[in-house]
Order: structure tokens, then C-alpha cells, then sequence
């Protein structure tokens, strides 16, 4: 089985620059994940979706922060402008239906904003 | 005082130790997880827990609802072992998962 797939694994940007992040979920997962994960501390939920339909976003901070998830299957997250602190790595993780199964996650993708 | 506590911090064991690292947590859960995270790496999914007791391999976790309590146990470790351990506890209905701060595991060869 396939896992959670995301891209690019690595990125260093400038302050003010915009990146977005790409992650395909596993085939057959209603919901996906994204979160943040500053050195030292725990991931952060940043976005959560049933399918195509955002579950709670209450973290995420939505002047500079975008995500979609369009036809309920991979699902992209923009950072514009980025600051000095999004510097941190992006998990997506993916599962059947919520919480009550398990999560799968991806790599992550690791940006660094100088 | 955080949701989710973590125990021990850090731990370093030598191969071949019994290794328990605890999660307590004070408020009503509908499932508690265990993830593992390797430096570098993503985080993978051990356990999920409503009650009871499960078993993977060389690894067991415990959860006792009314203490409020869980433990992540690993039998013979191994230095492939060596990671962060994260406790996370879902509330109720809600979609959110609190994490704990985690468990740096060595095992020393």
C-alpha cells in the first residue's frame, strides 16, 4: 500500500516569498490532515478535511495561510508572504474517516525561511 | 499545566532493556494515540487506544480510562528503537488531537 505522498521534501525560501506544499493522501482516505511542526515542539493541526469539505481551520492563520483540497483527494497548502517563524515542517497524514482510525502520515516537508 | 504529560522527558537505555515510557492526561478521551518519530523523519502510527491492551511486536500499550493513564512498553530494545515517542489524546467528538511533548528514546548498543 502506497503511503502518504508529499512535495517537495525540502525547501528554503526568503522572508515575504511564497511556497506551497503538494500531498496526495492514501487512496481511499476521507480525511486529511495538515500540520505544523516547530523543532523541539509538537505537530500543530493547521487544517483538517472530510473530503473536499474543510473540518476545522480554527489554526490556521488564514492571512497568510491557504489550503484546498479539490475532488476530496490531494491537497495543496500556500504560504503567502512567509515569515521568519513558519520555518517548521509540514506533516500531512491521512485516514479513513477521522480520529477513530488510525493516521497515517507523510515525510513532511521541511522549509526554512531565512 | 498541559492536557497530555509526557514521562520520562529523555530516556537512554542500554539494548536489550525493558522500556516504559508513561502518558497521563486530565481530560475525558475517546481515543489516545501512540506515534513513533525517527530524526528526519515522519511519524508513523503505532497504536490507538479506546481501553485495554494491544500488542505489536515487541511493542505493548496499556490504557486504564479511569487513571487516566497510558504506557508505551518496548520489550528486547533495539537500537533501531531510538526515537521520539508521542502520546496524543483525542476529546470526544471534537477533531483535534492533543499531543504531548514527546519521549527522546536511545538505545545504546
Amino acid at each position: 500500500e502506497a503511503g502518504v505522498a508529499q512535495s517537495p521534501r525540502y525547501k528554503i525560501i526568503e522572508k515575504r516569498q511564497s511556497v506551497a506544499f503538494w500531498c496526495n493522501p492514501i487512496s481511499g482516505h476521507a480525511t486529511l490532515y495538515w500540520y505544523q511542526q516547530i523543532l523541539g515542539q509538537g505537530p500543530k493541526l493547521l487544517i483538517q478535511f472530510q473530503n473536499n469539505g474543510v473540518v476545522d481551520d480554527s489554526q490556521l492563520p488564514k492571512d497568510r495561510f491557504s489550503a484546498e483540497r479539490l475532488k476530496g483527494v490531494d491537497s495543496t497548502l500556500k504560504i503567502q508572504p512567509a515569515k521568519l517563524e513558519d520555518s517548521a515542517v509540514y506533516l500531512c497524514a491521512s485516514s479513513l474517516i477521522d480520529y477513530g482510525n488510525t493516521i497515517y502520515f507523510g515525510e513532511g516537508s521541511w522549509l526554512t525561511v531565512v | 499545566k498541559n492536557e497530555v504529560e509526557q514521562s520520562p522527558q529523555n530516556l537512554t537505555a542500554q539494548e536489550g532493556e525493558f522500556i516504559t515510557i508513561n502518558c497521563s492526561y486530565s481530560v475525558g478521551i475517546s481515543a489516545l494515540h501512540w506515534l513513533q518519530q525517527h530524526p528526519g523523519g515522519g511519524i508513523v502510527s503505532l497504536f490507538m487506544l479506546s481501553s485495554g491492551k494491544k500488542k505489536h511486536g515487541r511493542l505493548i500499550a496499556t490504557i486504564n480510562i479511569q487513571e487516566k493513564h497510558s504506557s508505551l512498553h518496548i520489550t528486547a530494545s533495539h537500537p533501531r528503537d531510538s526515537a521520539v515517542y508521542i502520546c496524543a489524546v483525542r476529546l470526544g467528538s471534537n477533531y483535534q488531537l492533543i499531543w504531548g511533548a514527546g519521549t527522546k528514546l536511545i538505545i545504546k548498543p
